[in-house]
């Protein structure tokens, strides 16, 4: 089972700075197969990047996914009141299907 | 777009089983798509349960594969999770979850549309 681990467990950031949360695989994932995901409370995950750097649709240019084998990194390039929220890391290259911890991004 | 919706008991006693249901709404389920059911507790995290494509083929976590049941009824555009012998462990929201296929073959993907999630509690 591949382990993902999260860094950091929360980061705080005020409005208009950049958000570099991280994600490190315990093994290498099959084909980059590395997704995002943003979960607000009492809502359902929301997809925002696949294969590593792909751009879900609707999902604004700030988010950028990069990183290939172990290591992977979303950037938030410039914080909007909306993107407060928890992240998780979620590969799919391999079963058992995995998730990391999650970072929680708060205003600071 | 598609739209999915859980439902089910959100009370199940131990050593019960847990059964769920998923509506797909707006798109077939007969579609390129692998189906699937994720849950959510404050102690292990997110964490997939499995899979289920519209011909009846399933992959699971091996974690929980002894006590999991996944099917699919084409005519009501639903598919169904059974969870066998449930503890308290097993509380958590369950969602559902569309996962396209895109690179043929493959047998998991992303997950691209969600249900809003159904929270379950293991109690007597």
């Amino acid at each position: 089972e591949i382990v993902l681990t999260q860094s950091p467990g929360t980061l705080s950031l005020s409005p208009g700075e950049r958000g570099t949360l991280s994600c490190r695989a315990s093994q290498s994932v099959s084909r980059n197969y590395l997704a995002w995901y943003q979960q607000k409370p009492g809502q359902a995950p929301r997809l925002l990047i696949y294969g590593a750097s792909s751009r879900a649709t609707g999902i604004p240019d700030r988010f950028t996914g990069s990183g290939s084998g172990t290591d992977f990194i979303l950037t938030i390039s410039r914080l909007e009141p909306e993107d407060f929220a928890v992240y998780f890391c979620h590969q799919y290259g391999s079963s058992p299907l995995t998730f990391g911890q999650g970072t929680r991004l708060e205003i600071k | 777009q598609v739209q999915l919706q859980e439902s089910g008991p959100g009370l199940v006693k131990p050593s019960g089983t847990l059964s769920l249901t998923c509506i797909v709404s707006d798109d077939s389920i007969s579609t390129n798509n692998w189906w699937n059911w994720v849950r959510q507790s404050p102690g292990k995290g997110l964490e997939w349960i499995g899979e289920i494509f519209h011909t009846g083929s399933t992959n699971y976590n091996p974690s929980l594969k002894s006590r999991v049941t996944m099917s699919v009824d084409k005519s009501k555009n639903q598919f169904s999770l059974n969870l066998r012998s449930v503890t308290a462990a097993d509380t958590a929201v369950y969602y559902c979850a569309k996962a396209p296929i895109v690179v043929i073959p493959s047998a998991f993907s992303y997950m691209d549309v969600w249900g809003k999630g159904t929270t379950v509690t293991v109690s007597s």
